[in-house]
């Protein structure tokens, strides 16, 4: 069973819609996760953290649901900006730990 | 926000040849970074934890003796690909984590294209 597992898309989307997608992870033990956003053949940029109250930036909401071991991003009122593949990323451990990826999500605005 | 330089940014070589990475923390100091490789439509994976001062740590199947880590001070990791093959080709991406161990910044990527 892979660690973290996104549906790959693509969601092709029209501007300004809403948009979410999920993420499911299989280590209970995993104390950090993040959403980040990878640009074609860019490397990865942190979007915002996932805490367990949820939280939101912007038009940005992230949820986290312990129990059920499932990320998810919501986008609201989408851009042609937000076309990028959105990685739900999971630290393990506390301290100097790797970040485990999921595939990632490709995302495509439409105007 | 932290900025993480890593060069070359791609490179082209032949069969057999060595290449060395190099990923700078620009503006703070970073005792740990890490190295994730990324094939076309994969996810990056993790081969290396990078400790300033001692040995690296590898993910299993990755071969310590075929990536060379050295983190010789708390701005510097290089990561150096030994005779290098076609299956080697990837994009090369370095983090380096803040402080406080709340979150990785990530370098730009080296690509890296092995004829």
């Amino acid at each position: 069973r892979k660690e973290v597992e996104q549906d790959p898309g693509p969601f092709n989307v029209p501007e300004g819609a809403t948009v979410a997608f999920n993420c499911t992870y299989s280590n209970s033990a995993s104390q950090s996760f993040f959403w980040y956003r990878q640009d074609c053949r860019k490397e990865p940029k942190l979007l915002m953290s996932v805490y367990s109250s949820g939280n939101e930036d912007g038009r940005f909401t992230a949820q986290l649901n312990r129990a059920s071991q499932y990320i998810s991003l919501l986008i609201r009122d989408s851009k042609l900006s937000d076309s990028a593949t959105y990685l739900c990323v999971v630290n393990a451990g506390g301290g100097a730990d790797g970040l485990t990826f999921g595939k990632g999500t490709h995302l495509i605005i439409q105007p | 926000g932290a900025v993480v330089s890593q060069h070359p940014s791609w490179v082209i070589c032949k069969s057999g040849t060595s290449v060395k990475i190099e990923c700078r923390s620009l503006d703070f100091q970073a005792t740990t970074m890490f190295w994730y490789r990324q094939f076309p439509k994969q996810s990056l994976m993790l081969m290396a934890t990078s400790n300033e001062g001692s040995k690296a740590t590898y993910e299993q199947g990755v071969e310590k003796d075929k990536f060379l880590i050295n983190h010789a001070s708390l701005t510097l990791s290089t990561l150096t690909v030994t005779s290098a093959h076609p299956e080697d080709s990837s994009f090369y991406i370095c983090s380096a984590e803040d402080r406080l161990g709340r979150t990785q910044y990530f370098g730009p990527g080296t690509r890296l294209l092995v004829l």
